[in-house]
């Protein structure tokens, strides 16, 4: 398996644009997670889905950003407009809640910067 | 919301000492995951505790969890540079399926 894969892994965008973020899942998981790091805030949990169904959406700073999963290998995050403060590594992950750890596969990274 | 308190944030040793890192929770965990974070990586899942107590060791790699399930601890011996990076601990409570990220801390091994 390829792992979780991300696009793009790297963004430069001007303040107001819009930006998608895209996440691939490991085919078979049926958890996907959102999250943003910065080196203020540590790793934050945005907001994860279970079988493609938003959970828990609290994480979202506000309502510039969405989230959508529109089928099992397929997730989007927006923001729109987009601004200074966003500029963060956003990391996908996922997982297949059962028997074992229940541990999260995170992928590469998408590096935003907003100018 | 529930938070993991994880100590030092920064930790620099020579190479072949050991290190340790801390993290706390206020309230009982119902299981704590490790994740190791190279620079410029992605975080990558070490293991898991669920049961009070517990000790598991990957061999250099020593992780405890306590006995009242609040705190857990990573120890590694003898550091090598390629233990360089951000060690992050992550709590869950009940039967929540996400996870609370500590605030991790970066461990530099000087040659």
């Amino acid at each position: 398996d390829a792992g979780v894969i991300q696009s793009p892994r790297h963004e430069v965008t001007e303040m107001g644009q819009e930006v998608t973020l895209r996440c691939k899942p490991i085919s078979g998981h049926d958890y996907l997670f959102w999250y943003r790091q910065t080196m203020m805030r540590g790793l934050e949990l945005l907001i994860y889905f279970n079988n493609n169904v938003p959970i828990d959406d609290s994480g979202m700073p506000e309502d510039r950003f969405s989230a959508k999963m529109p089928n099992a290998s397929f997730s989007t995050l927006k923001i729109q407009p987009s601004e200074p403060r966003d500029s963060a590594v956003y990391f996908c992950a996922s997982s297949l809640h059962g028997r074992g750890y229940n541990e999260q596969f995170f992928g590469p990274g998408t590096r935003l910067t907003v100018l | 919301g529930q938070q993991v308190m994880q100590i030092p944030q920064y930790q620099h040793v020579q190479e072949g000492e050991d290190f340790t890192t801390y993290c706390n929770s206020s309230t009982t965990l119902s299981n704590i995951q490790w994740y190791k974070q190279r620079p410029g990586g992605h975080p990558v899942f070490l293991i898991q505790l669920v049961k009070s107590g517990e000790v598991k060791k990957q061999k250099r790699l020593t992780f405890q969890f306590g006995e009242a399930k609040k705190n857990s601890s990573l120890h590694i011996t003898a550091t090598q540079t390629t233990d360089v990076g951000t060690y992050f601990c992550a709590g869950r409570w009940g039967s929540a399926r996400q996870l609370t990220f500590g605030s991790g801390t970066q461990l530099t091994v000087l040659p």
